[in-house]
């Protein structure tokens, strides 16, 4: 099994749509968690950190879930520009034990 | 605005060849970074180095080597570079401040093709 598994997608959603992504990671040690955003041919950015309590940023909710060890992405009121491969990123405990996952490619469409 | 500059974007060489890959930063970072990233398979660490002269191994290190002379500046060298190190690869630095939950600063990635 690997360490942090996504659906690779497509996701195509129409502009205005709201889209989740789920991310699991099978190291119950895992400490910390960030979603990142990599346009096509470019490099990944941070998107935002995961926290237990849940964390919202304008139109993204990122979520946390111990028990069940998934984190989530939720983006509401889709637009062209989220278009995007969203990475998920698990740390279980110093610099080299920072994973990433293959990603989750979202296509908005007009 | 973090600047993580990659020497170039786009590198051909052969089989066998001595490679370097240079990364500089401009927001003096501790920590840097070198990855490859291939389709399926995410973002594999190479190598780390959370201070001048010092570096540590990632998941795949075989093949590569690195340098940090100065605090800015982080090498990755393909000794005898073959087929499949053909890959992207990453720079990213960090600060060392709030420990691994340091956010990453990613350069923008050079393609290396090994023919």
């Amino acid at each position: 099994r690997k360490e942090v598994e996504q659906d690779p997608g497509p996701f195509n959603v129409p502009e205005g749509a709201t889209v989740a992504f789920n991310c699991t990671y099978s190291n119950s040690a895992s400490q910390s968690f960030f979603w990142y955003r990599q346009d096509c041919r470019k490099e990944p950015k941070l998107l935002m950190s995961v926290y237990s309590s849940g964390n919202e940023d304008g139109r993204f909710t990122a979520q946390l879930n111990r028990a069940s060890q998934y984190i989530s992405l939720l983006i509401r009121d889709s637009k062209l520009s989220d278009s995007a491969t969203y990475l998920c990123v698990v740390n279980t405990g110093g610099y080299q034990k920072v994973t990433f996952g293959t990603g989750t490619k979202l296509q908005v469409i007009p | 605005d973090v600047k993580v500059t990659q020497s170039s974007r786009y590198l051909v060489k052969r089989t066998g060849e001595k490679v370097f890959l240079e990364c500089v930063q401009d927001m003096d970072h501790e920590n840097m970074f070198w990855y490859r990233q291939d389709p399926g398979l995410g973002l594999r660490l190479i190598y780390f180095s959370y201070d001048v002269k010092m570096k540590e191994k990632g998941d795949i290190p075989e093949g590569y080597s690195v340098s940090r002379e100065k605090k800015e500046r982080f090498s990755l060298i393909l000794e005898s570079a073959s087929t499949n190190q053909t890959s992207m690869y990453l720079c990213a630095s960090s600060f060392q401040g709030a420990g691994i939950d340091e956010k990453l600063f990613f350069g923008s990635g050079t393609q290396l093709s090994v023919l």
